[in-house]
């Protein structure tokens, strides 16, 4: 169970293009889902957090009009890159946390998507 | 920024060694998570060791927590080549946001046959 699916897993465009990421909870329903991003041979650098219904919450330095997150239901939440240039490409990666029924919320680890690799011409 | 902090930045032993990696944090937590990554992958999610925990075992894998010293250890014993990945320490704490988790910098470890 907790299986999250992220799509597209590879991309390459040309400069100037926008990029819809996705990152779907195919098994359970997502109460939060955050966006990293990763260098190579580097940790994950949280980007924002996303809960259904609401807008994204945005760590400090991350541009939103840059990378707009919608999180239309508990299952989907989408990352786009507009106006995508060189220095955006990287690993993206997202991650689902199940809504809680009992338990503790921080007891719940998180559950990450496959990533996708963004390469920008 | 970073908070965690692991060593070795990168660890390579023989198959049936154990491997250690350390992880060191600034802040507060109120659980401390491992996770493993392959090559080119997502995270999956190892173990989970809460504040007032000292010391959990799951399978191969034995993690210790030192909020004293704002350290965890993550232990995998018997290692076998397929455990070659990169292990990153997270803590967690809980924000208006939800369950906010901070990476360290992350352990590669290569298991030879």
């Amino acid at each position: 169970g907790a299986v999250v699916s992220q799509h597209p897993s590879w991309v390459i465009c040309k400069s100037g293009t926008s990029v819809k990421i996705e990152c779907r909870s195919l098994d359970f329903q997502a109460t939060t889902m955050f966006w990293y991003r990763q260098f190579p041979k580097q940790s994950l650098m949280l980007m924002a957090t996303s809960n259904e219904g609401s807008k994204a919450t945005y760590e400090q330095g991350v541009e939103k009009d840059k990378f707009l997150i919608n999180h239309a239901s508990l299952t989907l939440s989408t990352l786009t890159v507009t106006s995508a240039h060189p220095e955006d490409s990287s690993f993206y990666i997202c991650s689902a946390s199940l809504r809680p029924g009992t338990g503790d919320l921080l007891d719940q680890p998180q559950h990450f998507g496959d990533g996708t690799r963004l390469s920008i011409l | 920024s970073q908070q965690g902090e692991e060593d070795p930045q990168a660890l390579s032993i023989q198959e049936g060694e154990n491997a250690t990696m350390n992880c060191s944090y600034k802040t507060s937590i109120n659980n401390l998570q491992w996770y493993r990554q392959n090559s080119g992958r997502g995270l999956v999610h190892l173990i989970l060791i809460r504040s007032n925990e000292r010391e959990k075992h799951s399978g191969r894998l034995r993690v210790t927590l030192d909020t004293s010293k704002k350290s965890s250890s993550l232990l995998i014993t018997a290692s076998r080549a397929a455990d070659t990945a990169s292990y990153f320490c997270a803590t967690a704490r809980l924000t208006g946001g939800g369950n906010k988790l901070t990476f360290g910098t992350g352990t590669q470890l290569k298991v030879e046959l």
